[in-house]
């Protein structure tokens, strides 16, 4: 079954430190790879998308890494501020016949404490 | 440009009713999807429209039901309504089908409609 697992379920840091988020999928055939950051009670935001041939992409303070092979990808966020407080979604797409599927992770929780 | 708008904001419905949602797209996009969010299950999709047709449909139950119209404004209608389906449904729009081939095709979400079933 394919499945896109994040971890951790959520996490606490001090503003001003970096955090890495995880992503783990099952998901092949794979098309791409998209990180969507959501504010609480706002739509999801997207920060990057990434295709098979690309290893990393950042977005402002934002990178993130994908390793088709290993079938992971990480977002890094640097130098973090109260305003990164949100829900990180990985979102991967599979292709499936004549059009590719979403599948979404559950999120990790980020809360940034001044 | 005017982002993804979803109307009402906020709603609250009884067990049994039926509720339509609204959602206008960005402007050129052609593609209208649905969601819905819970705490316990993340985002779960329910179904995607392109030129007025349903081309890609979630695990939902045949209470949930969608349209399309021919300016690309999407309404998504919910049935004899269960405490369960309290949520918040999101709407995202996209220029083509929101997980083509072209790995650049970005859905653009709304701020969603808040259900509350009592």
């Amino acid at each position: 079954k394919n499945q896109v697992e994040q971890s951790p379920q959520s996490l606490i840091i001090l503003e001003g430190k970096n955090c890495t988020l995880q992503c783990n999928y099952t998901v092949s055939p794979f098309s791409n790879l998209r990180w969507y950051k959501q504010d609480t009670g706002r739509g999801p935001v997207s920060l990057t998308i990434m295709t098979f041939s690309e290893n990393t992409k950042s977005n402002g303070r934002y990178t993130a890494t994908l390793d088709a092979d290993t079938k992971q990808s990480s977002l890094h966020i640097t130098a973090s501020q109260l305003s990164d407080s949100a829900s990180y979604i990985c979102v991967v797409s599979e292709r499936s016949g004549g059009y590719n599927k979403l599948i979404f992770g559950a999120g990790t929780r980020l809360a940034v404490h001044p | 440009k005017a982002g993804v708008t979803q109307t009402p904001r906020y709603l609250i419905k009884t067990r049994g009713q039926q509720v339509t949602l609204s959602c206008s797209p960005i402007s050129g996009h052609r593609s209208v999807s649905w969601y819905q969010q819970t705490p316990g299950q993340g985002l779960q999709f329910l179904f995607e429209y392109f030129s007025e047709t349903q081309r890609n449909k979630g695990n939902f139950p045949g209470r949930f039901s969608g349209r399309q119209f021919s300016n690309s404004r999407s309404e998504m209608n919910v049935s004899t309504l269960e405490l369960g389906d309290s949520a918040l449904y999101l709407c995202a729009s996209s220029l083509r089908l929101a997980a083509t081939r072209s790995s650049y095709n970005e859905q653009f979400f709304g701020p969603g409609t808040r259900l509350t079933v009592l």
